[in-house]
């Protein structure tokens, strides 16, 4: 059985408008993550959050909005989507925020903006 | 902040032969140190991982080394064998309370039979 689900699995959407990427970890975990990968950039750190607690944000723009409504759930909103905002998105689990690190990834969300 | 560069980008190996992918990180403080693959279409599988004080590490075929002098990590794939062929990262943390991983670019091995 999956430990990470991520939904969906792909998105088309156009530009301007609002989607909500899901994830949801069953590996007991207290911390999550959001990490982006493109064709222009490496993997990149989006967010992470510690017992539902928002720790770091690394992205420049409002217009992402992660959104914990449980503890083993770390959802993504994006709003005003531009095609710049094409990429899949990784959502990632790990025991706690501080050592030993070891972070395990969901499927992805393939994104692609219109 | 951290920079990690990873080389080489595209790896060809005989199956039965090595393969062996760097990374080098510039923040002395780096603490944590992880390889993952991925397949194509797929998310990301954690290969193994290493804390600082660790110079070398083997699992299932797999050698992590660590040089902190040179601020150099290494996997080295033995036996490689077809199912080895995805996209190997490398991926670095100083630590802290963010949790935020450092990708290299990744490296493709495509192996051939």
């Amino acid at each position: 059985d999956p430990k990470i689900i991520q939904k969906p699995k792909y998105l088309v959407a156009v530009t301007g408008s609002e989607k909500i990427l899901i994830c949801e970890q069953y590996l007991g975990h207290n911390a999550m993550y959001w990490y982006r990968q493109s064709a222009k950039k490496p993997l990149e750190f989006m967010f992470s959050y510690s017992y539902q607690k928002l720790m770091d944000n690394q992205t420049a723009s409002s217009r992402f909005q992660p959104q914990s409504s449980k503890k083993n759930h770390l959802d993504l909103q994006i709003t005003a989507l531009k095609p710049d905002d094409s990429a899949t998105y990784f959502c990632a689990s790990s025991q706690e925020d501080w050592g030993p690190y070891e972070q395990y990834f969901g499927p992805g969300t393939r994104l692609t903006v219109l | 902040g951290e920079q990690v560069e990873q080389r080489p980008p595209h790896l060809s190996v005989r199956e039965g032969d090595s393969a062996i992918i760097i990374c080098t990180y510039t923040d002395s403080a780096t603490a944590y140190f992880s390889w993952y693959k991925q397949e194509a279409g797929a998310g990301l599988q954690l290969l193994m991982s290493v804390l600082s004080n660790v110079d070398r590490k083997e699992e299932q075929g797999l050698t992590v080394l660590l040089n902190k002098k040179d601020k150099r990590l290494s996997l080295n794939l033995t036996a490689a064998h077809p199912g080895d062929s995805a996209v190997y990262f490398c991926a670095v943390t100083t630590g802290g309370l963010s949790g935020k991983l450092t990708f290299g670019e990744g490296t493709q091995v495509t192996v051939i039979s």
